[in-house]
C-alpha cells in the first residue's frame, strides 16, 4: 500500500532557528495536507497543497508541493515557543482516507 | 456551533471491562475515522465509515467494534479491555465530496487499561 515516510523523527531548536521537515510518498499523490499536534492535544489541519510545485505561506510557515507531486516540506522561519510540537504530513488514499507520516517532534529552547 | 466531540476524555479501568468511546460531529459530514496513537507516536487508523450503515476497517488490526447508525454518532466498543489497549484513541471526520477533504479530530479519549 502507499507509505508516507516523514523525516526527521524529532528536531530540537534554539528559539529563532529556522525548521525544516520533510515527507516522501511512495506514489503520486492528487494533494499532501499538513498538521499540527501540540503536546498532549489532538491534529490540527494546517493546510493543503494541490498543485505541482505549489507554495503556500502562512506567517512564518512555507509550504511546498514538489514538482512530481511525491514529496513536500515545512519549513518554519525563526521558530518559537508556540511552534512546539509534532508535525505530520498526510497523503489522500482511495475513499477519503488519509495516510499519515509518523511525524517530526518539534521541540524549542528558549 | 460546528464542532467534533469525544467523551470520556480520560479513562482508567481493570482489564476484562467491556467499555464504549463515544464520538459525536455536529458538521453534517458524511465520513468518519478512529485513530489510535501512543504519545509522541504516529496515527493508526482502526476504523472508519463512510456514512450511516458503512464500517470498515482500518489499516492497524483492533479488537474494538464501530457501529454507524446515525450520521452524526460513530462510538467505538471494546468488549473485552486488556493492558493493550492502553492508548490515546482519537475521532475524526470530513467531508465527503470534492478535493478538499481536510480531517476534522476530537479531543481524543486517553484510555488506561489496568
Amino acid at each position: 500500500g502507499q507509505q508516507v515516510m516523514q523525516i526527521p523523527q524529532y528536531q530540537h531548536v534554539q528559539e529563532g532557528e529556522d525548521f525544516t521537515t520533510y515527507c516522501n510518498s511512495s506514489t503520486t499523490l492528487s494533494n499532501i495536507q499538513w498538521y499540527k499536534q501540540r503536546p498532549g492535544g489532538h491534529p490540527v489541519f494546517l493546510i493543503q497543497l494541490v498543485k505541482s510545485g505549489e507554495v503556500k505561506k502562512q506567517k512564518r510557515l512555507t509550504f511546498q508541493f514538489g514538482e512530481a507531486k511525491k514529496n513536500s516540506s515545512l519549513h518554519i522561519t525563526a521558530t518559537q515557543t508556540t511552534d512546539v510540537g509534532t508535525y505530520f504530513c498526510a497523503g489522500p488514499e482511495y475513499g477519503n482516507k488519509l495516510v499519515f507520516g509518523a511525524g517530526t517532534i518539534l521541540r524549542v529552547k528558549s | 456551533e460546528a464542532d467534533i466531540y469525544q467523551t470520556p476524555r480520560y479513562l482508567v479501568i481493570g482489564t476484562g471491562k467491556k467499555i464504549t468511546l463515544e464520538c459525536s460531529q455536529t458538521m453534517g459530514h458524511d465520513k468518519m475515522y478512529w485513530y489510535q496513537q501512543d504519545p509522541g507516536m504516529e496515527l493508526h487508523l482502526i476504523h472508519y465509515s463512510y456514512g450511516v450503515n458503512s464500517t470498515e476497517k482500518g489499516d492497524l488490526s483492533s479488537e474494538s467494534t464501530v457501529s454507524r447508525i446515525r450520521t452524526e454518532h460513530f462510538p467505538l466498543t471494546l468488549e473485552s479491555a486488556r493492558p493493550s489497549h492502553t492508548s490515546q484513541y482519537l475521532c475524526a471526520s470530513s467531508y465527503a465530496g470534492g478535493l478538499y477533504n481536510e480531517q476534522f479530530f476530537g479531543p481524543g479519549t486517553r484510555l488506561t487499561v489496568l
